[in-house]
């Protein structure tokens, strides 16, 4: 069965940073892409960032880029996160997902962690 | 970018009743393979979204057979031929074809 357990979620100040990880089973994790998607509260989702398989390409949104970090460390089967310079908007639900059926489609979903940024 | 439109933003729904979401893309997102890179998903109240149709057509194993995706090129539309209870949440589109990734605003289905 697949799993995803994201955690390292909580209170972080504007300019601060935090580290969200995504531990991963039930599937051979270097054979897939993962991604980080994110929603406000009272927004839509929104993709942020994708990884590949052997973590030698990234994607990063607008949004994000220069401020987010993606990586992943598969003899661990471990997504992570990197948010640096945290601004108020980036106050959401991050949830960490695996690409299958197609190479972006997003297959399985962890629960997500609430991410507040707020002096 | 692929900016990605959904319609209606809200869809009260009679269960029972057929339903059917749009959505639209600013460019085609048919591929040179012939894959169309739209995928559908469902956000439950309290849950992690889910997968529901990917490449436009290709249902999930596992998600019922009411619920079918359609269309081409820039236009899709995704239908549930009878809304049950549990059919609630909000629906999104999603095109695959090129990063950024993008999805459409949702569209909250709700029980009458």
């Amino acid at each position: 069965e697949v799993q995803l357990l994201e955690s390292g979620g909580g209170l972080g100040q504007p300019g601060g940073s935090l580290r969200l990880s995504c531990a991963a089973s039930g599937f051979t994790f270097n054979n897939y892409a993962m991604n980080w998607v994110r929603q406000a509260p009272g927004k839509g989702l929104e993709w942020i960032l994708s990884i590949s398989g052997s973590g030698n390409y990234t994607h990063y949104a607008d949004s994000v880029k220069g401020r987010f970090t993606i990586s992943r460390e598969n003899s661990r089967s471990t997504l992570y996160l990197q948010m640096n310079n945290l601004r108020a908007e980036d106050t959401a639900t991050y949830y960490c997902a695996k690409s299958g059926k197609t190479v972006w489609s997003m297959d399985y979903w962890g629960q997500g962690t609430l991410v507040t940024v707020s002096s | 970018e692929i900016v990605m439109t959904q319609s209606p933003v809200s869809l009260p729904v009679t269960p029972g009743e057929p339903a059917s979401i749009s959505c639209r893309s600013s460019q085609s997102l048919l591929a040179f393979n012939g894959y169309n890179y739209l995928d559908w998903y469902l956000h439950k109240p309290g849950q992690s979204p889910q997968l529901l149709i990917y490449s436009g057509s290709n249902r999930v194993s596992g998600v019922p057979d009411r619920f079918s995706g359609s269309g081409s090129g820039t236009d899709f539309t995704l239908r549930i031929s009878a809304v049950e209870a549990e059919d609630v949440g909000v629906y999104y589109c999603m095109q695959t074809l090129q990063t950024p990734l993008t999805f459409g605003g949702g569209t909250k289905v709700e029980i009458k």
